[in-house]
């Protein structure tokens, strides 16, 4: 199974503010055949399901402000949110879709200092 | 606008079965791969597995002697079936789609609400 881990276990950031959130993988989620890396982000606000905000590692998902963005490649990947607004308080978390069993990692919780 | 929305008891004895469907809404539940992932109360996601519209299934290895998905595209609904559960199975269990058709490798958009299922005598 590919491994995911996230750091930091949890951030608070100021408004207005800059939040990175890291994720590796235990092996690279990059596809040479189409250079496409088979990482996604979601965000879950409590009581919600998880809402994809991130795909192909760098993809933002319609609708989602362009406030977030992902970058990474390979092993390595970041979540930015450039300006944090009160309604970004929530968990994140990275999934790797490049091979079954799919995995997440273990979410990143982030709040308002 | 797809929308997903699970069903099934919200309790289940230790060493039973634990089953719940999935009914797809607003969209048709061919040419995609759909999911089901839980999440214990307080903790993270796990993928437990998924069906495509055709029957053909892939479960998580971890669950895989427990787990029986299937489909019913007649009612555009699909299930899952959790054997032998014990107390670490309750969690909340969401069915999920695929986000591109036809895909079997990819992110899941959207999701089910969630129902939570306890465990417990």
């Amino acid at each position: 199974d590919i491994v995911m881990t996230q750091s930091p276990d949890s951030l608070a950031v100021s408004l207005g503010e800059r939040a990175t959130i890291n994720c590796k993988s235990s092996q690279s989620v990059l596809y040479r055949s189409n250079n496409r890396n088979f990482l996604g982000w979601y965000q879950q606000k409590p009581g919600q399901p998880p809402k994809l905000l991130i795909y192909w590692a760098s993809n933002r998902e319609s609708g989602v402000p362009d406030r977030f963005s992902g970058s990474g490649s390979g092993t390595e990947f970041t979540l930015t949110i450039s300006s944090l607004q009160a309604e970004d308080v929530a968990v994140y978390y990275c999934q790797q879709y490049h091979s079954t069993p799919f995995t997440f990692g273990g979410g990143t919780k982030v709040e308002i200092k | 606008q797809v929308q997903l929305q699970e069903s099934g008891p919200g309790l289940v004895k230790p060493s039973e079965t634990l089953s719940l469907t999935c009914t797809v809404s607003g969209g048709s539940i061919s040419d995609y791969y759909w999911s089901w992932i839980r999440q214990p109360p307080g903790k993270g996601l796990e993928w437990i597995g998924y069906i495509y519209y055709s029957g053909s299934t892939n479960y998580n290895p971890s669950l895989k002697s427990r787990v029986t998905i299937s489909v019913d595209t007649s009612k555009n609904q699909f299930s899952l079936n959790l054997k032998s559960v014990t107390a670490s199975d309750t969690a909340v269990y969401y069915c999920a789609r695929d986000l591109n058709t036809n895909s079997g490798l990819d992110c899941f958009d959207p999701w089910g609400q969630g129902t939570l299922v306890t465990v417990s005598s």
